[in-house]
């Protein structure tokens, strides 16, 4: 199977802050990877799609990049609705692992 | 607009057997592959089964492997999850998600709780 790990696992920071997220995959994955967003008591939300790919509507201050075994994730400027917990997802092989989340606080 | 619905969660006895249901609407289910995914109280993610679109190709988590049965009837535009031998460890909120890769349509969830 393939593993994911995340850092950090959680974060502090404040509205404006540029924020950073980083998954590995324990094997090459090429571009197979997404980003979810997942507030609390809700379900999960997909911001981004083979590792770059925003989703329709999702704002442009999201953005992902990477391929093979490491991945990023970035939010230009935190919004009040961007604190979260942050997953990255691998859909390469069976079983499709997520990572083990990140969540996003106020500092 | 796209819509599924979870239903069938509840509370089981370690042993038992449960049945969860996911209606779907907005799509064309049948050109949709299929998957559960599941979330135990306050833990993150775990990715549970998969379904091809017609239901040829399916996949399991090796957690569940051998006691869940993932189904699906397009002509009733539902998706199943059958599972068996339920342990505390199935406790979860069971999410139907459409797609593989792209999965972008999550239902609300249903609980399942599984303790004596």
């Amino acid at each position: 199977d393939i593993q994911m790990t995340q850092s950090p696992s959680s974060l502090s920071a404040s509205v404006g802050d540029r924020v950073t997220i980083t998954c590995q995959a324990s094997q090459d994955i090429s571009n197979y990877l997404n980003w979810y967003q997942q507030k609390s008591g809700k379900a999960p939300k997909l911001l981004i799609h083979d590792a770059s790919n925003l989703e329709t509507g999702v704002p442009s201050r999201f953005s992902g990049s990477g391929s093979g075994t490491d991945f990023t994730f970035t939010i230009s400027n935190l919004q009040p609705e961007d604190f979260a917990t942050y997953y990255c997802q691998q859909y390469d092989n069976f079983p499709f692992t997520f990572g083990p989340g990140t969540k996003v606080d106020v500092k | 607009e796209v819509q599924v619905i979870e239903s069938g969660g509840g509370l089981v006895k370690p042993g038992g057997s449960l049945r969860l249901s996911c209606a779907a609407s907005g799509f064309i289910f049948s050109d949709y592959r299929m998957n559960w995914v599941r979330q135990a109280p306050g833990k993150g993610l775990e990715w549970v089964s998969f379904i091809s679109s017609s239901g040829i190709y399916i996949s399991y988590a090796d957690s569940v492997k051998g006691r869940f049965t993932i189904s699906r009837d397009n002509a009733k535009n539902s998706l199943y999850l059958q599972m068996n031998s339920l342990r505390a460890e199935d406790t979860a909120v069971y999410y139907c998600v459409t797609g593989a890769g792209a999965t972008r349509d999550w239902g609300q969830g249903t609980l399942v709780t599984v303790s004596s």
